[in-house]
């Protein structure tokens, strides 16, 4: 069981925007920065969101980060079918000396 | 473009030693800006950081492990290697490659993944 909470899976009409939430505490996401991963089906989870809020070259601005406290949340606008894909949260836990994940939240597009 | 590729048994019998190597080609593992790290995942499931090297062979593992893991690093050959063992029908995964930017341990993040080997742990 993670550290960092997920929900297990969200779902939106295409065009739409989800936001998809990471929940933790003081040892994880209120002190360290946070980041956020894409695994479309069958494949390597690939880096959308660093620091936070800043998005490697490549990722396109429909996808953005927030943290505030213990929480962080990535947000996805103009919902396409090509986003179906498991997202991860991630940080480092300073009370487990590791880099942890959370479970990670399905994406569905209706 | 840099890349990295994974290479593994693809099958380990339980009690014995799982060795994974992470390629690394289209640049150099001896980049002072880069750590090296390896990340799992069980089938169905989420993903666990295991640990990461510099060029210099500093490593980080996660305790999770309980010191069956070792990390090490080969500059000559630009590649670096997962060993893990006793290993158990819990450490079948897909094990990943990445490449991480030095920073502090609190600003950790993955930039650069391989495609991931499925390692089965059966006899």
């Amino acid at each position: 069981q993670s550290v960092l909470t997920q929900p297990p899976s969200v779902s939106a009409a295409p065009g739409q925007r989800v936001t998809l939430s990471c929940s933790g505490n003081s040892s994880n996401i209120a002190n360290n920065f946070v980041s956020w991963y894409q695994q479309l089906p069958g494949t390597a989870p690939k880096l959308l969101i660093y620091d936070n809020d800043r998005r490697p070259s490549g990722i396109p601005d429909r996808f953005s980060g927030s943290k505030s406290g213990t929480s962080a949340t990535l947000g996805i606008t103009g919902l396409q079918t090509g986003d179906e894909a498991d997202y991860y949260c991630g940080t480092w836990d300073s009370s487990l000396s590791a880099y942890v994940f959370g479970a990670g939240t399905k994406v569905t597009v209706l | 473009q840099l890349q990295l590729q994974e290479s593994g048994p693809g099958r380990v019998k339980p009690s014995e030693t799982l060795s994974l190597m992470c390629s690394v080609s289209g640049g150099s593992i001896s980049s002072s800006g880069y750590y090296w790290g390896w990340i799992r995942q069980p089938p169905g499931k989420g993903l666990e950081w295991v640990g990461t090297i510099y060029h210099s062979g500093s490593t980080y593992y996660n305790l999770s492990l309980k010191s069956r893991g070792t990390i090490f690093v080969d500059t000559s050959k630009n590649q670096f290697s997962l060993k893990i063992k006793s290993v158990t029908a819990a450490d079948t995964a897909v094990y990943y490659c990445a490449r991480h930017p030095v920073r502090a341990l609190t600003d950790w993040y993955f930039d650069l993944w391989g495609r991931g080997t499925l390692v089965t742990v059966s006899s």
